[in-house]
């Protein structure tokens, strides 16, 4: 089992609707889960980090943290074309300095 | 604040060369780390420094790949000899200290490709 997993996608929605990113991990004692977003040809930029059950918003995001089942999600509402990018979830990996574990990536289009 | 500098910004080598890419962190940043990111898949760390010291390197390919970070401001991430499988895009990241992970900033990224 890959320590994080996200749904591979690709994932399309139309503009205005929401985007739903899944990501699953193994390591049951995560205390931290950060999700970056990375335009295609830069570098990964984070926008949203959650540390406890429930949810958190900030703007049209919202991530989704559920410990016991192992999963967080991120929910972009009124999508819109400058969304469209590849979102990646990360889980710190504390046994190893502080590596970032990164799931392969969902690749999100928004259609105008 | 000046982001983290990387270069080259791209390089293209064959198979069994050798190539080197610099970083430069953001200033007062104590922790660097350098990621390979092969096209479709998420960012994998390779090493990571504190200070000039080595804090992780347990996913570094020893036998072609080499790392150093003197006066612990810059580094170096040297590939000899390469494969083609090392083409992927490395990207350099640093924080203020290993605990903030949530303000890891990366760099611009170098891609390689090997042919």
């Amino acid at each position: 089992q890959k320590e994080v997993e996200q749904n591979s996608g690709p994932l399309s929605v139309p503009e205005g609707a929401i985007a739903s990113l899944n990501c699953t991990y193994s390591d049951r004692v995560s205390q931290s889960f950060f999700w970056y977003r990375q335009y295609s040809g830069k570098s990964p930029e984070l926008i949203m980090s959650i540390y406890s059950n429930g949810d958190k918003e900030d703007g049209r995001f919202t991530a989704q943290l559920n410990k016991a089942s192992q999963y967080v999600s991120l929910l972009i509402r009124d999508s819109q074309p400058s969304d469209s990018a590849t979102y990646l979830c990360a889980i710190p990996n504390w046994q190893f300095g502080s590596r970032l574990t990164f799931g392969e990536g969902t690749q999100l289009t928004v259609n105008p | 604040e000046a982001g983290v500098a990387q270069s080259p910004r791209y390089k293209i080598i064959e198979k069994r060369q050798s190539v080197a890419f610099w970083c430069n962190p953001i200033s007062g940043h104590a922790t660097l780390y350098w990621y390979q990111q092969i096209l479709g898949q998420g960012p994998k760390l390779l090493i990571q420094f504190q200070n000039n010291g080595v804090v992780d390197d347990s996913q570094l390919p020893k036998d072609r790949f080499s790392a150093e970070r003197l006066k612990g401001v810059d580094s170096t991430l040297k590939i000899q000899p390469a494969k083609l499988e090392d083409s992927a895009v490395y990207l350099c990241a640093s924080s203020l200290d290993p605990g903030e992970v949530d303000t890891q900033y990366f760099g611009p990224g170098t891609r390689l490709t090997v042919l």
